[in-house]
């Protein structure tokens, strides 16, 4: 069963602390993003990658870092987490090139930065 | 810029009965595609239909089918036979045409409720 992994459910953090969030796919996918999803806003676009060592600013990448230094895998780093960070991040990937490029999710990872 | 307006936060509807969620999208593109997908409280999104915007035909999956205005630039999921299993959010989203790196752009959800 394709799948996209994500390291961690739950994270409980403090402020100042750096937070790694780790992404992992195993369907060969170019494609990689990371989505905040909070209540009443929908999923918001983060950082994307469509190839290793490329990343793309999405729409709120303010205090976001990410890394792709291998295909399967895409990291969010946030390197002072604050508590406005709280939140759940999802992971997606998809495939490049012809069709419509359907996005696949992991579990997401629920952040709380006290 | 793409948006994607999902205007019903909640609604509920009867087991065995049928609901219809409603979406909008703002886009001057003419090749596109368009998805619904949901998400189980607590477990992974997963993807319940799509839409490509040069098909005049609406998409159907099983008991999940869409009405693509595409005039008016609507997109809306009609649920038949609602089951206990539908309840979840439910959300919208929008690509354009596949490239490397496209986004997709998603609307904030609607939470379906199914009252046994």
């Amino acid at each position: 069963d394709v799948k996209v992994t994500q390291s961690s459910r739950y994270l409980v953090k403090r402020t100042g602390e750096k937070v790694f969030l780790e992404c992992v796919q195993d369907m060969d996918h170019e494609n990689m993003f990371w989505y905040r999803q909070d209540p009443g806003l929908g999923l918001r676009l983060i950082y994307f990658s469509y190839d290793v060592k490329m990343k793309e600013k999405g729409d709120i990448p303010e205090g976001y870092s990410v890394s792709r230094e291998k295909k399967e895998r895409f990291s969010l780093i946030l390197e002072s987490a604050s508590t406005n960070q709280t939140s759940m991040y999802l992971c997606a990937s998809s495939h490049a090139g012809a069709g419509a490029n359907v996005l696949t999710f992991g579990a997401g990872s629920r952040l709380t930065v006290l | 810029a793409q948006t994607v307006t999902q205007s019903q936060p909640e609604m509920s509807v009867q087991e065995a009965e049928t609901v219809t969620l409603s979406c909008t999208y703002d886009t001057s593109e003419s090749d596109y595609y368009l998805f619904w997908y949901k998400q189980p409280p607590s477990r992974q999104m997963i993807l319940v239909i799509r839409q490509e915007a040069y098909k005049q035909q609406n998409a159907t999956e099983n008991r999940f089918s869409v009405n693509f205005q595409k005039a008016a630039k609507s997109f809306s999921l009609k649920i038949s036979d609602s089951q206990l299993g539908d309840a979840a959010m439910y959300f919208c989203a929008y690509t354009l045409s596949p490239n490397t790196g496209n986004q997709f752009y998603f609307g904030t959800g609607t939470s379906l409720t199914v009252i046994p």
